[in-house]
This record gives C-alpha cells, sequence and structure tokens, in this order.
C-alpha cells in the first residue's frame, strides 16, 4: 500500500461548527504532515509529526488542533474556522523526518469551504 | 538557508512539442530536489527525485531533469507534451542532513494547446 487517503474530499461546514478531517498511511511512514493550499499557491506547511510527537507547528490558529492518534492516523479537528479558512488540506507522509530528503507521499486532499 | 524559485508562472505550448520547466535553487548543503504535478483539485504527485545519484534523473510519463550544480538549477524536461500533461509543476527542495521540511517553489503553470 503506497498511499495516503484523506477523508472526506469535500466539506462545507458552518463558522460554529467542529469537525475533523482524517489522514491515514499504512506504508509504516512515522513522519506525518498537514499543509493547506490556497487557489493557485504552493501549500504551505501547518504541522510535523515525528513519530506521533508534534515537532513544528508553523505558528497555526488555535482553532486548527491536530492529533497523531497512532502511527497511520492524523487528524485535524476544527472549530469556529473563518470564510478565509477555506482551501485544499493535504496530508503527506515521509519514512521519517530525515527520510524527507526521499519525498513525501501526499494524500488527495480535502477541499475545505466555510461559510 | 535554502530556498527555490520557478522562473516561470506560466508556460503555453503546442502539443507533441518540447517542455522545459525552469527551476534554481539555493541549498547550504548537497540539497535533494524533487518535482511534484498537481492537476485540478488534486493532490500532489512525485514525478521524479534526485537525491545525490545520478544526476539526470528520468521520472515518470516521460519527464526527466538534470541536476546541475554549478548552474544550481534542476530543470524538468519532455521531448513531446500531450494533453494531459496540463497542470501545476513544483519544485522543491530538502537540505540534507538537516530535518528541515520540504521548501516549495511558488509553481508553473503548463498549458498545452492542441
Amino acid at each position: 500500500d503506497t498511499e495516503v487517503t484523506q477523508t472526506p474530499k469535500h466539506l462545507v461546514m458552518g463558522m460554529t461548527n467542529k469537525k475533523s478531517l482524517k489522514c491515514e498511511q499504512h506504508m509504516g511512514h512515522r513522519a506525518m504532515y498537514w499543509y493547506k493550499q490556497k487557489a493557485k499557491k504552493p501549500p504551505e506547511l501547518m504541522f510535523v509529526y515525528s513519530y506521533e510527537k508534534l515537532s513544528i507547528n508553523e505558528s497555526v490558529p488555535s482553532r486548527f488542533s491536530p492529533e497523531c492518534p497512532n502511527s497511520s492516523l492524523l487528524n485535524l479537528h476544527l472549530h469556529a474556522l473563518q470564510p478565509e479558512d477555506s482551501a485544499l488540506y493535504l496530508c503527506a507522509s515521509s519514512q521519517d523526518r530525515k527520510g524527507a530528503r526521499y519525498g513525501y507521499t501526499f494524500g488527495s486532499g480535502t477541499r475545505l469551504t466555510v461559510v | 538557508a535554502q530556498s527555490v524559485t520557478q522562473l516561470d508562472s506560466h508556460v503555453s505550448v503546442s502539443e507533441g512539442t518540447p517542455v522545459l520547466l525552469r527551476c534554481n535553487y539555493s541549498s547550504s548543503y548537497s540539497p535533494s530536489l524533487f518535482w511534484y504535478v498537481q492537476h485540478p483539485n488534486k493532490g500532489l504527485q512525485l514525478l521524479l527525485k534526485y537525491t545525490s545519484a545520478a544526476t539526470l534523473v528520468k521520472g515518470i510519463n516521460g519527464f526527466e531533469a538534470e541536476f546541475k550544480k554549478s548552474e544550481t538549477s534542476f530543470h524538468l524536461t519532455k521531448p513531446s507534451a500531450h494533453m494531459s500533461d496540463a497542470a501545476e509543476y513544483f519544485c522543491v527542495v530538502s537540505d540534507r542532513p538537516g530535518n528541515t521540511p520540504l521548501v516549495f517553489g511558488k509553481g508553473t503553470r503548463l498549458s498545452v494547446i492542441a
């Protein structure tokens, strides 16, 4: 299995809702990443998990809360989002953080719309 | 510090003609370099990677790139464009041996005209 699976593919939520994005990989990778991508822009790093521990938080607002329950799963909990948070959210994984030199495997993303 | 510059924001070619997407990098160490492709409303797919082995790297779908240290370049080429190549292409760098995450270029949109 050489895939990163993200669910849901599309999500529409109100500004008072709580929702979660899910990411799963079964490649034995020990580093996992959340990226945010706005239209016509490159992905922007949000969080990095290494061996299930948060190692990088790129000053992301607290309305985004990551969680890594085990080595295969990565969640992103969303609460009280703003319309400007609408974007494509991408999950990625790599062998480990040093293994990033071999590249990341990306999921297909969750298209989030905040209304 | 590492950085990557994609020299063209948009490239337009006719179907069947060569493709050249240009990328220059800056790195404090010996870098790893990647090209990713993103089709509309899709995730990113790895096209090819350079990790200090052969300087001419072959990837999927007929793409290749050459690592030129003297020019700090990693340009992406394909001999003959196909309509399905129309997409956004990102040049990406990773320092070695560091733990720093990948750094993305701003992207080049490739249009293929029939």
